[in-house]
């Protein structure tokens, strides 16, 4: 019974290039939710997904980022051109339901932008 | 904002010792929860407490809420090296409709042996 999965769990991008970050749930979980932390700080809601439609995206930037959760395959939240305070740590969480559920998270993508 | 904040920040202890951690909130909420993560890892939930009730255990691990003062107590009693980690709360709003959770800043534990 695999839990959350996320790739790359590291990845590397110069200024300007494309980020894409990925998140398998939980088996049976329709949920998705994405969250950045910054080092020795909290998380930060992103986007909360169910399966094709986005349910609140209030805490995404307007621009250059991006989030889906097709009906087959995994999750992808895509970050264009990215600047250096895009390095953070981003996780993806899951959970069956919503009514504020708790959540299964990945163990995250450390992106780094140089 | 129903932001959860941890108090103290920072706590550290020695093994076997109890360890206290306090997270306030401030809108009304359907439940709480804490989780726990570790060093380069994803959060690990821990344990929900409802809006409706006041206190709960699970292990050495005991939760209380007092909803009139909005804030919430997690207790690790008898404390391990393998306790060493962040600890978060994150509280469930009581009534958006699709609940996300919001979690606060977090309290770093270190247990010395």
């Amino acid at each position: 019974n695999a839990g959350v999965m996320q790739n790359p769990r590291h990845l590397v991008r110069r200024r300007g290039q494309e980020a894409r970050l990925r998140c398998s749930p939980m088996k049976g979980h329709s949920h998705v939710y994405w969250y950045r932390q910054l080092p020795e700080e909290g998380l930060k809601f992103m986007v909360y997904l169910q399966k094709e439609n986005i349910i609140d995206e209030s805490g995404m930037p307007k621009e250059r980022f991006s989030a889906e959760f097709p009906k087959e395959g995994p999750s992808i939240l895509r970050i264009q051109q990215v600047v250096r305070g895009d390095s953070a740590a981003y996780f993806c969480a899951s959970s069956p339901t919503d009514r504020g559920r708790p959540q299964h998270f990945g163990d995250g993508t450390r992106l780094s932008i140089l | 904002s129903q932001q959860g904040e941890e108090d103290p920040q920072a706590l550290s202890i020695q093994e076997g010792e109890n360890a206290t951690m306090n997270c306030s909130y401030k809108t009304s909420i359907n439940n709480l929860q804490w989780y726990r993560q570790n060093s380069g890892r994803g959060l690990v939930h821990l344990i929900l407490i409802r809006s409706n009730e006041r206190e709960k255990h699970s292990g050495r691990l005991r939760v209380t809420l007092d909803t009139s003062k909005k804030s919430s107590s997690l207790l690790i009693t008898a404390s391990r090296a393998a306790d060493t980690a962040s600890y978060f709360c994150a509280t469930a709003g009581q009534y958006s409709s699709a609940s996300k959770i919001i979690f606060g800043s977090g309290t770093r534990l270190s247990i010395r042996p």
